[in-house]
């Protein structure tokens, strides 16, 4: 079967740095998102991986291996409105999209 | 704002009644989605539309009726409903069901209740 592993919850620090991994196990590999979702809202598109390495935009970056199926969202100076849910996604070999089931994360002052 | 718009945002329903959630996006794209979203559990695809046709039906029960009049609305008929159809609705859109990279813009959901 296909499968999607992200922690469910994480705890960080208003300033510190945390890392969310994603771990997937698909049919084939065609991309991987990363979306954030506050509570009650819409998920919102944050990045695109396809190839191997580290991908930056501004505060957020993500990473790919595909080897190892493996991504990580990577996020920087941490702020109280990045308290969310962050979406791992992964397209298929049949172009179906295959979600994780979410990570929450709570940011503590 | 991400240009797709839902409503009602919130619904409760007995299981005798007839409901239908609205989906609407303003961003000119030509697939729509609609997806159920259950506490601590991964999205579930239910639909997809592609320029007005029906492209996946993801082995959902009847009792859910999609209606797609046009590119820019979408339509969920909801009857006989079941206490486990409660769950968030989201409706999503994108420019088309062909590039697997492309970014979905996501509504902010429908809270549906099933008493």
């Amino acid at each position: 079967g296909q499968n999607i592993d992200q922690p469910t919850e994480m705890t960080a620090t208003e300033g510190a740095i945390v890392q969310i991994n994603c771990t997937y196990q698909t049919s084939g590999f065609n991309g991987l998102f990363w979306y954030q979702q506050h509570a009650g809202e819409a998920p919102t598109f944050l990045s695109y991986n396809v190839l191997d390495g580290l991908e930056e935009k501004g505060r957020f970056s993500s990473f790919l291996s595909r080897s190892k199926g493996y991504s990580y969202l990577l996020l920087k100076e941490l702020q109280m409105k990045d308290s969310a849910s962050y979406l791992c996604a992964v397209i298929d070999s049949n172009y179906q999209l295959i979600w994780g089931a979410g990570t929450k994360l709570i940011i503590k002052p | 704002e991400t240009g797709v718009t839902q409503t009602p945002r919130h619904l409760v329903m007995g299981m005798t009644n007839k409901k239908s959630l609205k989906c609407e996006q303003h961003l000119g794209h030509n697939a729509m989605y609609w997806y159920k979203q259950s506490a601590k559990k991964p999205l579930e695809l239910m639909f997809v539309y592609n320029f007005k046709e029906q492209t996946e039906n993801n082995s959902v029960p009847s009792r859910f009726s999609p209606e797609c009049p046009n590119s820019s609305h979408l339509f969920l008929h909801l009857h006989t409903l079941q206490p486990e159809d409660s769950a968030l609705y989201l409706c999503a859109s994108s420019q088309d069901r062909g590039d697997p990279a492309e970014e979905q813009f996501f509504g902010p959901g429908t809270r549906l209740t099933v008493l």
